[in-house]
């Protein structure tokens, strides 16, 4: 089974403050992937990383950064979290080549 | 613009019965069509993927349907379970846009005993 682990549930962080979320999977995915999830908006795509150190930006990339050291880590970061950013985030994989992907549990990250 | 929109956002049923969710898509060059289930609290899972030669495809109680000319996609749900209680959100993807998927608002469905 494919498993996509996310470092927190739940985070409360206050404005200002820098923000990591960091996601693992344990399938050897080339494709990694970061959404923010909001009501009645769906998923939205923040970046996404192909290969160890690669990048891409997706829909909604501003106020976001990402890091790809190793292939089986993708980090998400907020360098000055801002109530706006308050959402549930998703993290995904996938293999090259299969469009399928799986996904985490997801973060509900609260900016007060 | 390529946008996907389902409705109803939100339908309560009662345990047993059947229901259809619909999404609607403008999505082009359209490359497949796909129904995830999100339970509270998780990740969406796959359901079933629908490409542009398929007209219906099952998997258990869930049927989903797919009309390419009218883009149009259908999920049915037979004799509903508690445990169907979830979100269903449709994700279609372009031809020639590798990774870049367009994901629906969702359908929240909630099963009452």
């Amino acid at each position: 089974d494919v498993k996509v682990t996310q470092s927190s549930r739940y985070l409360v962080k206050r404005t200002g403050e820098k923000v990591f979320l960091e996601c693992v999977q344990d399938m050897d995915h080339e494709n990694m992937f970061w959404y923010r999830q909001d009501p009645g908006l769906g998923l939205r795509l923040i970046y996404f990383s192909y290969d160890v150190k690669m990048k891409e930006k997706g829909d909604i990339p501003e106020g976001y950064s990402v890091s790809r050291e190793k292939k089986e880590r993708f980090s998400l970061i907020l360098e000055s979290a801002s109530t706006n950013q308050t959402s549930m985030y998703l993290c995904a994989s996938s293999y090259r080549g299969k469009e399928e992907q799986f996904f985490g549990p997801g973060t509900r990250l609260t900016v007060l | 613009k390529n946008q996907v929109e389902q409705s109803p956002q939100s339908l309560i049923i009662l345990e047993g019965k059947n229901c259809t969710l619909q999404c609607n898509y403008t999505v082009s060059p359209f490359s497949n069509l796909r129904w995830y289930k999100q339970d509270t609290g998780r990740g969406p899972v796959s359901l079933t993927i629908m490409t542009f030669s398929e007209n219906t495809k099952s998997n258990g109680r869930y049927t989903a349907t797919l009309d390419a000319d009218t883009k149009q996609s259908s999920l049915h749900i037979t004799a509903s379970q508690l445990s169907d209680s979830a979100s269903y959100i449709c994700v279609v993807r372009r031809d020639n846009a590798g990774n870049m998927l367009t994901f629906g608002g969702g359908t929240r469905l909630m099963v009452k005993p």
